[in-house]
């Protein structure tokens, strides 16, 4: 696609729910990069895929947050039992490949309250 | 590890005055620097980047930026705001980790504009 797509674009759900949040990388874009916007924390990173891989989980918050690519496209993230502290925004980015020069677009995010 | 601070966590001007939003990095190596905005519920546009060429960074929007290494800073500047500058910046650096590269935000600037 012409950019980075995420969906849903705002999410709610009950404290204990799981929920999945999609990102559609630029077609190509071999880089994948998951991060967190939340009040007071600023911009946090979660993890990196490169392909399918995930060289990087380092940022993960918790054994409740996982991710997954595959066709080294879409990706998931899953967020089990969710918890109040877990709203925020959560921002997809994808890139050529691991080049500085090759910049980094970003998707328009998934807000998540959790109620 | 490569860091940023953004010194200002608001900044108000009037519409045609210059802008500075100021960043100081942190590495121990010639750093990769960007700068991205983010408009109320859009996601982070690229305004420009430095990787170790020209130290002046022109970008889009008639913004720029200058690295000055003796300084450590990337301060961005515009020499004449206008009300579609207000929204939120980032100064974000690139640190490499365990042989792949990942964004390091700072806490942002929010730019405010009057008329």
């Amino acid at each position: 696609g012409a950019g980075v797509s995420q969906s849903p674009s705002n999410k709610v759900t009950e404290k204990g729910k799981d929920v999945e949040l999609r990102c559609d990388p630029i077609s190509g874009h071999t880089a994948l990069y998951w991060y967190r916007q939340s009040l007071g924390q600023g911009l946090e990173f979660l993890i990196y895929f490169q392909g399918n891989s995930a060289p990087d989980k380092s940022g993960l918050p918790s054994d409740r947050f996982s991710a997954e690519r595959t066709g080294g496209s879409v990706s998931t993230l899953t967020i089990q039992r969710t918890q109040q502290e877990d709203s925020a925004v959560y921002l997809c980015a994808s890139s050529l490949g691991q080049v500085v020069g090759y910049g980094y677009t970003f998707g328009s995010g998934t807000r998540l309250t959790v109620v | 590890a490569q860091s940023v601070t953004q010194l200002d966590s608001h900044v108000s001007v009037s519409e045609g005055t210059p802008v500075l939003l100021r960043c100081n990095y942190s590495s121990s190596y010639s750093p990769s620097l960007f700068w991205y905005v983010q408009h109320p519920n859009k996601g982070l546009q690229l305004l420009l980047k430095y990787t170790s060429a020209a130290t002046l960074v022109k970008g889009i929007n008639g913004f720029e930026a200058e690295f000055k290494k003796s300084e450590t800073s990337f301060h961005l500047t515009k020499p004449s705001a206008h009300m579609s500058d207000a929204a939120e910046y980032f100064c974000v650096v690139i640190r490499m980790n365990t042989g792949f590269q990942k964004l390091v935000f700072g806490t942002g600037t929010r730019l405010l504009v009057s008329p």
